[in-house]
This record gives C-alpha cells, structure tokens and sequence, in this order.
C-alpha cells in the first residue's frame, strides 16, 4: 500500500485561480513528520514546510497555506490566487518514528497554470 | 542554488557497466540522501549517510552501493547496469540527522543504453 497517495495527478488552472493540493497518508506511527516540495521545471526540488504530527495547526506563508487534519490523515496545500511561476510538479513526502530518515514520497501532481 | 552539487548532470553508458555519481552536500551539512526519480516508480529514496555512516536504507538494489567520505562528500556506485536504471539521480543534504528538511542537489541523469 502507498504511505503517501497524491490522487491528482494534473491540474490545470487559469492564474489568479485559487488551486488545492491534495495528500493522504497513512502511518501507524504516533509520530511523524509530513513535507511539501516544488519541482519546478528545472528539476531541482524546492523544501516548502514540514509539520511533525503533533502540530495540527494549519499554516500560512504568503499565498501558500497548509491544512493537516490527522482525523482524516491529510495534509493538503493550497495557493492562493495561483500564478504562472507555480507551475511545477508538488510533492508531499512522509517521515515516520520507527525510522525519521527513510522519506516516502508521493507520485506528484503537477501543476500547470496558465496566463 | 541549494548549495548542493552533484557530478556529472549526464551520463550516458551502455548495460552491464559501471558508474559512479558524485555529490557534495551544502556546507555545514552532515546528512545525505540518496533518490532515484523514473517516470514509473516516481521519487524512490534509495540510502542515507549522517558523518559518514551509513542510516537508512530504502528501495536500493544490492547492485548499488554508497559511501560518505571524512570531506562529507558522497557517492553513489550503480554497477552492471540495466536499461531501467535510467533515471535522474538527486542528492539531497540536511543539516541533522532525522526528519528534517532536505537541500536537493540538480541531480543526475543517467540515461543506459
């Protein structure tokens, strides 16, 4: 089974469109560490936030903001009036206790916004 | 620039040889990583090294080997090489060893013929 699904796998907006990201993922520990990183075309990744799961507060950084609900286990990420630059593939990634160093990566979900 | 550099950006070889790619972490940074990105497994962490000894170890092939150099820099040995081990390689650097976020290098593209 995946540990970290990312069901969508394109989308495609227009800029200024508000856009959501979605990530699922599953753990039987009690803690853990959740990441978001961009891709740009250009290929290197781009470290965007890491939540440990004791911190459900949702968070905001400029038109980026983050939404972790353990009830549910997501940690979705969404931008706010999207733009061109924001084009790339996302990935949202999984740190678990029994071992912080292995990452387990979802597929991605690239994202295209057009002018 | 994340400060993380990895040799070469391409390398083309044929199957059955043997390569090995090169990268130095961002300065101050004990931890590497090690990942594979194809188009059908996705991003697949491979190894990590914290001051030269070796941490975790993930989806990596006993036909693979890393090490962490006393310079901190790393390697990455892919030998007998099979046209699926085409892939971009990247090397990630963290500061600490554990759940933190990680600095990727340009990767590597390893295209086998």
């Amino acid at each position: 089974a995946q540990k970290v699904t990312q069901a969508q796998t394109e989308i495609s907006v227009v800029e200024k469109e508000d856009v959501t990201l979605d990530c699922v993922y599953e753990t039987r520990d009690t803690t853990y560490y959740l990441f978001w990183y961009k891709q740009p075309p250009s290929g290197e990744l781009v470290f965007l936030i890491r939540r440990n799961s004791f911190d459900e507060q949702n968070e905001i950084s400029g038109r980026y903001s983050w939404n972790f609900q353990k009830s549910t286990s997501s940690f979705n990420f969404t931008i706010t009036a999207s733009q061109v630059v924001d084009s790339a593939v996302y990935f949202c990634a999984l740190s678990e206790e029994y071992n912080f160093n292995k990452f387990y990566f979802g597929s991605g979900t690239k994202l295209n916004v057009k002018p | 620039d994340s400060g993380v550099t990895q040799t070469p950006k391409h390398l083309i070889t044929a199957t059955g040889q043997r390569v090995t790619l090169r990268c130095s972490p961002r300065s101050g940074d004990l931890s590497v990583y090690w990942y594979q990105q194809s188009l059908d497994q996705g991003l697949q962490f491979l190894i990590q090294y914290y001051n030269g000894e070796e941490r975790a170890k993930g989806n990596i092939l006993e036909r693979f080997s890393a090490q962490q150099f006393p310079d901190l820099h790393s390697e990455l040995n892919l030998s007998s090489l099979e046209l699926g081990d085409s892939a971009l390689y990247f090397c990630a650097s963290s500061v600490e060893d554990s759940a933190y976020e990680q600095y990727f290098g340009p990767g590597t593209r390893l295209t086998v013929t």
